[in-house]
């Protein structure tokens, strides 16, 4: 079970656009913590995309964007396309009476039809 | 351009200590605001932050493995390193090292290519 909980899988068609939710709690992502998205392509190591909750390193392109509101964010692609068919993953930080930790979602699979 | 390496043995016996080096190219270990984290990912499942350490020597490490867990760096040889003691079957996982910057407010801009560690006798 996940601190941050996003959708298992989504999908959509090339040039479409998806949304992939990070749902989290006042603990972490209400509690004011920046939320970064990482893409992990198969069999490699993953790959940050989106960082302080909106903001894109170098090289990755404008299509992808993120954003985040209360206890939740988003990431968001647009033009969809196949190279896009990867796993994605927010990850953000938790303090709580047990402890504080960095703390990643449980990764939503994306499909392009 | 910063590079990560890890490196150890890819089989490890159920109780003993998983010991991981991740090795530091392009840059000083020393330098500048980072912090470095051990991340691991069994077969078909999400991502686990285990610890890290500053540049500082300082340490933090994930509440659920925080007994068994030691992260420690030698800048001399421009490494950081994993002890993870006592394993079992579930800490066979990839394991990644991967460099977290301020400029990055703090994401995990670079990652090693992980290693593959099984725990089994």
């Amino acid at each position: 079970q996940s601190v941050l909980t996003q959708p298992p899988s989504v999908s959509g068609a090339p040039g479409q656009r998806v949304t992939i939710s990070c749902t989290g709690s006042s603990s972490n992502i209400g509690a004011g913590y920046d939320v970064h998205w990482y893409q992990q392509l198969p069999g490699t190591a993953p790959k940050l995309l989106i960082y302080g909750n909106s903001n894109r390193p170098s090289g990755v392109p404008d299509r992808f964007s993120g954003s985040k509101s209360g206890t939740s964010a988003s990431l968001a692609i647009t033009g969809l396309q196949a190279e896009d068919e990867a796993d994605y993953y927010c990850q953000s930080y938790d303090s709580s009476l047990s402890g504080s930790r960095v703390v990643f979602g449980g990764g939503t699979k994306l499909t392009v039809l | 351009q910063v590079q990560l390496q890890e490196s150890g043995p890819g089989l490890v016996k159920p109780s003993q200590t998983l010991s991981l080096t991740c090795t530091v190219s392009g840059g000083s270990i020393s330098s500048g605001s980072y912090y470095w984290s051990w991340i691991r990912q069994p077969a078909g499942k999400g991502l686990e932050w285990i610890g890290r350490i500053y540049t500082s020597g300082s340490t933090n490490y994930n509440p659920s493995l925080k007994s068994r867990v030691t992260i420690s760096v030698d800048t001399s040889k421009n490494q950081f390193s994993l002890k993870l003691s006592s394993v079992t079957a579930a800490d066979t996982a990839v394991y990644y090292c991967a460099e977290a910057t301020a400029s990055a407010r703090d994401a995990f801009d670079i990652w090693g290519q992980g290693t593959m560690v099984t725990v089994s006798s």
